[in-house]
This record gives C-alpha cells, structure tokens and sequence, in this order.
C-alpha cells in the first residue's frame, strides 16, 4: 500500500508571496503523479501528471517538480492571488491513485 | 462537453434505507471511479471500472456497499442499508484510454450524503 504525504497540512501566505509545498511518497514501483486543485464546495481539477524523475510542468503562475529517486514533488505557486486559495492534493499510481490528505492553502489579500 | 454528471447532489436520508448515487462518465472515457471523501480518512478510492468491468473493489468498506456499471454511460453505487457513518461527499471520476496513471482524472461535482 502506497502511503503519499503532504506538507504542510494548511498555509496562510499575503498575496503578492510566493509559496511551496511538498508531496512525499515511496520511491519503489514509481509510475505517476498527479496534482490536482480543490476550491471548497467544487471537485478536484487536474493541474499536473508527472511520470519522470526530473520532470517539471508549469501551468501560469504554478509549477511542479519530480524527484522520484528520493520519493518527493514540490508544488510552486509565484506571485499568490487570492483565487489560488484552495486545497492542493497529489496523489501517485498507476491505475489506481493514492491521494495524499492534501494542502489547504488561503491566501490572505 | 458537459464533463462527469452526478446524480443526486444531495441526499439526506434515515438510517437503514437504501441509497443510489449515480455517475454519468464522460463520453470515450473507459475508465470509472468511485470515491468517498470524510474529514478523517481524506479522498479514498472504494471501486474502479475498466470497459464496465469492476477491476478492484478493496476499497469498498463492507458489504453493504455495491457498484455497477451495466453499460459505458452510466454507474451506479448503492448503500443497503445505510449508517449515519456512510455520511460523506461521493465522487465519480472518469479517465479517457490511455497508459494507466498517466491520464488525468476528470472528477464529478459529487454528491454529499447525510444519513440521519
């Protein structure tokens, strides 16, 4: 059983800032993984699918990297506005994904 | 297109009836999956549907629980007899075909289950 972790749990960062955070997961039997978007009271949209060690994808003002050597991806979020506030969840697998809890991020204005 | 349809959004309903959610996946997609999201245990995954085969149902809690999918448009996931512990946001997510894990999930608007 895949185990996919995310940190931090939730985030307050002033608009303007940019932010980071981080989705751990086992680096055996590596083969996908996927970031996704959750505004509250929508469901999750895909931002990103990430299957090589050294890939990074950008979409805008957010982007993401994969070290799948080490079991880690990094979400990036420059410059924040306040319709970046959402829950950011990342998940791994191959047909079937394992979703870490996510992180809530609220962006302050 | 008009994405991944749930049916109903909300359903509140009495301990020990039966409830059905229904998900209309979205058209070419082969792929089906069921999730329930609760505060406690996150966005797990109870079934997943491949060409309308159910492929794993682990995560299907008890028997209670039960999935179809009869045909490419259209599944259901039925609780019989409900608990108030079965009170959680359901979701339907469907993927187009491709190489498994490398296509997103596109997810429906879910439908929030409250069983009193």
């Amino acid at each position: 059983i895949l185990n996919v972790e995310q940190s931090p749990q939730s985030l307050h960062v002033q608009e303007g800032d940019s932010t980071n955070f981080t989705c751990s997961f086992p680096s055996s039997n590596f083969y996908a993984l996927h970031w996704y978007r959750w505004e509250t009271a929508k469901s999750p949209e895909a931002l990103f699918v990430m299957t090589l060690n050294g890939d990074e994808k950008k979409k805008g003002r957010i982007s993401a990297t994969l070290n799948t050597k080490e079991g880690y991806s990094y979400l990036y979020i420059k410059g924040s506005q306040p319709e970046d506030s959402a829950t950011y969840l990342c998940a791994q697998g191959a047909q079937k994904l394992v979703f870490g809890q996510g992180t809530r991020l609220t962006i302050n204005p | 297109d008009a994405g991944v349809i749930q049916s109903p959004r909300h359903e509140v309903t009495e301990m020990g009836q039966e409830v059905t959610l229904r998900c209309k996946p979205i058209s070419g997609h082969d792929y089906l999956f069921w999730y329930r999201q609760t505060m406690m245990r996150g966005l797990e995954l109870l079934i997943y549907f491949n060409n309308n085969v159910p492929i794993d149902d682990s995560g299907m809690p008890e028997d209670r629980f039960s999935a179809k999918m009869p045909n490419a448009s259209f599944s259901t996931l039925k609780i019989q007899p409900s608990e108030p512990r079965d009170s959680a946001v359901y979701f339907c997510a469907s993927r187009e075909p491709g190489l498994a894990g490398y296509n997103e999930q596109f997810f429906g608007p879910g439908t929030r289950l409250t069983v009193l």
